[in-house]
């Protein structure tokens, strides 16, 4: 597609559910970032994927977050046992190379309530 | 570490009014780049801007002009004769160097930018 895509843009989970959340990156863009966004704050990193290669999950706040990119394109964030401080949008974004003045594009982001 | 300060949590202004956005940020390498990205409510964080260290020459782009000053860690933004449609929340963003892969992007909190008709 022609920009970032990701889904479902709104979720809503009870706390303990496990969620998945789906992004579909640029075609042909070889890095791939998960961002959380708590409300009123700034994106702050959680995980990165040159293909399908996972390089750094420094900024996963704990093992309840899994992130996998399989096939080197499409990458899925998987919280599991969510809890109210989950509650934030999850932005995906990707790039076409590596090195750190490639820009990176933003998706939409998944708004996730966890109630 | 890296950090950025965007002091500014919220700013409104008179549609046509010129307004400036600051970013001040924190690094300890000699090589890194600077974006400002704009964020509307739909949540989408759209680019704008990227710099590296080395340039500091300022650009414009149309209404939009950027200041960087590495004297003063600053890269601050500027939109001239500002537009409803520029309402939104700016984000300063840093990048620090990395020869082997790309690096995460360290943002500030954002300026929450209110252009009134």
């Amino acid at each position: 597609g022609a920009g970032v895509s990701q889904s479902p843009r709104y979720k809503v989970a009870k706390r303990g559910q496990d969620v998945a959340l789906r992004c579909d990156p640029i075609s042909g863009h070889v890095s791939l970032f998960w961002y959380q966004q708590a409300l009123g704050q700034g994106p702050e990193f959680l995980t990165y994927f040159q293909n399908e290669a996972q390089l750094d999950k420094s900024g996963l706040p704990s093992d309840r977050f899994f992130a996998e990119r399989p096939e080197g394109s499409v990458s899925t964030l998987k919280i599991q046992r969510t809890q109210q401080e989950d509650s934030a949008v999850y932005l995906c974004a990707s790039s076409f190379r590596t090195g750190s003045g490639n820009t990176i594009y933003f998706g939409e982001g998944s708004w996730l309530t966890v109630v | 570490a890296q950090k950025v300060t965007q002091a500014q949590t919220e700013i409104s202004v008179v549609e046509k009014e010129d307004v400036t956005l600051d970013c001040v940020y924190e690094t300890r390498d000699t090589t890194y780049y600077l974006f400002w990205y704009k964020q509307p409510p739909s949540g989408e964080l759209v680019f704008l801007i990227r710099r590296n260290s080395f340039d500091e020459q300022n650009e414009i782009s149309g209404r939009y002009s950027w200041n960087f000053q590495k004297s003063t860690s600053s890269f601050n933004f500027t939109i001239t004769a500002s537009q409803v449609v520029d309402s939104a929340v700016y984000f300063c963003a840093l990048s620090e160097w990395n020869s082997g892969s790309a690096r995460q992007l360290t943002f500030g909190s954002g300026t929450q930018l209110t252009v009134l008709p």
